[in-house]
């Protein structure tokens, strides 16, 4: 089982309508969870974050976690076609380092194709 | 915004030869990342630091080596490259202070092709 997992789509949408980006990951102690878009040759652009259970809204978009469930999602509303992307969920989990040092990294998982069609 | 520069964004170059790919952040940032991407795929982390003169191998095993002189500055470096080594190199970065989530941020990539 991936530690990330997301739907790889394509998921195709019309313009104005919203899209629910669905993510879940195998580690109950990750704290943080970060949605990414990137372009087709980009880097990756980070849209937002989140760490507690609930909603978190910026803009047109939504993120939504559900510890208990080990999900978390991203809803785009009113979505455009300067939406259509890759977008990659990607958690923050713990992993040791050389002395026994504990360090956060971030796990992606293999995205997400967004095309939102006028 | 982030403030994180890589160089060259493109390289072609025949096999076995040394290459270095650059990356260079005015953030004040501690950590630093790098991330291997084939087309398509997922990102996987090679090396980190949390600081200068540490470095660390990450999940994925790469030929490649690190180094961190300068909290700035975090080459990554190819002693022979191969076609195996084709692929798109991330640098990211992020802050301990202040930043508990670990909010990482990206350079613009350097694409590789080995000849």
């Amino acid at each position: 089982q991936k530690e990330v997992e997301q739907n790889s789509g394509p998921l195709s949408v019309p313009e104005g309508a919203i899209a629910s980006l669905n993510c879940t990951y195998s580690d109950r102690g990750s704290q943080s969870f970060f949605w990414y878009r990137q372009y087709s040759g980009k880097s990756p652009e980070l849209i937002m974050f989140i760490y507690s259970n609930g909603d978190k809204e910026d803009g047109r978009f939504t993120a939504q976690l559900n510890k208990a469930s080990q999900y978390v999602s991203l809803l785009i509303r009113d979505s455009q076609p300067s939406d259509s992307a890759t977008y990659l969920c990607a958690v923050n989990m713990f992993a040791s380092g050389r002395g026994g040092t504990s360090y956060g990294k971030l796990t992606f998982g293999q995205g997400t194709i967004l095309t939102v069609h006028p | 915004e982030a403030d994180i520069y890589q160089t060259p964004r493109y390289l072609v170059i025949g096999t076995g030869k040394k290459i270095t790919l650059e990356c260079s952040q005015t953030m004040g940032h501690d950590k630093m990342y790098w991330y291997q991407q084939d087309p398509g795929m997922e990102l996987h982390l090679i090396h980190y630091s949390y600081g200068v003169n540490s470095t660390e191998k990450g999940d994925l095993s790469s030929e490649s080596t690190v180094s961190r002189i300068r909290t700035e500055h975090f080459p990554l470096t190819l002693e022979s490259a191969r076609p195996s080594h084709t692929s798109q190199y991330l640098c990211a970065s992020s802050e301990t202070r202040g930043n508990p989530y670990n909010e990482q941020f990206f350079g613009p990539g350097t694409r590789l092709t080995v000849l």
